[in-house]
């Protein structure tokens, strides 16, 4: 168990559909982390946030969205979901604030499913 | 951009045997980690790699890695079934707080 807590854990939704993720990262850690990794593609790194502020944006589509909110759980809000937006969306945590990312923690993953 | 390629992608060996994953990359780091990923699982942590010349080992992997030469390599002896998974390396992109992945490499092991 890495400490890093993901829900919901399946999501079957439609197309045109908008759904949440949640993440809750590592008691301590401050950096948050969403990857996406599909067939296809890989593991792709979308956005990161330490302490609340975004801090590097990889490969996000603007149809998707984040936050970090005070407690520290992030949320990634995918909208006008097409059927290649279907994937499992890790949440990682690490310790942060350095110019070193550090080792990630990783969640089970959000496995997303758009019919 | 930073570009972190392994192989070989796929990997198929026999039980006992040895043999070695490659993962390159094409920028400046020195802070490699390798990663385990059962189907449909998360990923697990196996190796931090800190510095120039780093070897780190448990179990049946070796990891190491070469910061001139931007190669880390995860090395498997004897082979057991249980090692089969998907082994990922990841580089710290060094200033853009991030690590960017390998392709991944999947291995099985057949008895």
């Amino acid at each position: 168990d890495s400490g890093v807590t993901q829900t919901p854990k399946h999501l079957i939704t439609a197309t045109g559909q908008r759904v949440t993720l949640r993440c809750s990262p590592r008691s301590g850690d401050l950096s948050v982390y969403w990857y996406q990794q599909s067939l296809d593609q890989g593991l792709q790194f979308l956005i990161q946030y330490y302490n609340g502020e975004e801090r590097a944006k990889g490969n996000i589509l603007e149809r998707f969205s984040a936050q970090q909110f005070p407690d520290l759980h992030s949320e990634l809000n995918l909208s006008s979901l097409e059927l290649g937006d279907s994937a499992l969306y890790f949440c990682a945590s690490s310790e942060g604030g350095g110019w070193n990312t550090g080792e990630l923690f990783f969640g089970e993953g959000s496995r997303l499913t758009v019919l | 951009e930073l570009k972190v390629e392994q192989n070989p992608l796929f990997l198929s060996m026999q039980e006992g045997k040895n043999y070695t994953i490659y993962c390159n990359y094409s920028t400046t780091s020195d802070r490699l980690y390798w990663y385990r990923q059962d189907p449909g699982k998360s990923l697990e942590s196996l190796f931090v790699l800190l510095s120039n010349g780093a070897v780190k080992q448990e179990g049946r992997l070796m990891a190491s890695l070469d910061t001139k030469a931007r190669l880390s390599t995860l090395h498997i002896t004897a082979a057991v079934h249980d090692l089969s998974a998907t082994y990922f390396c990841a580089v710290d992109d060094f200033g853009n707080e991030k690590l960017t992945f390998g392709t991944g490499t999947r291995l099985t092991i057949i008895p």
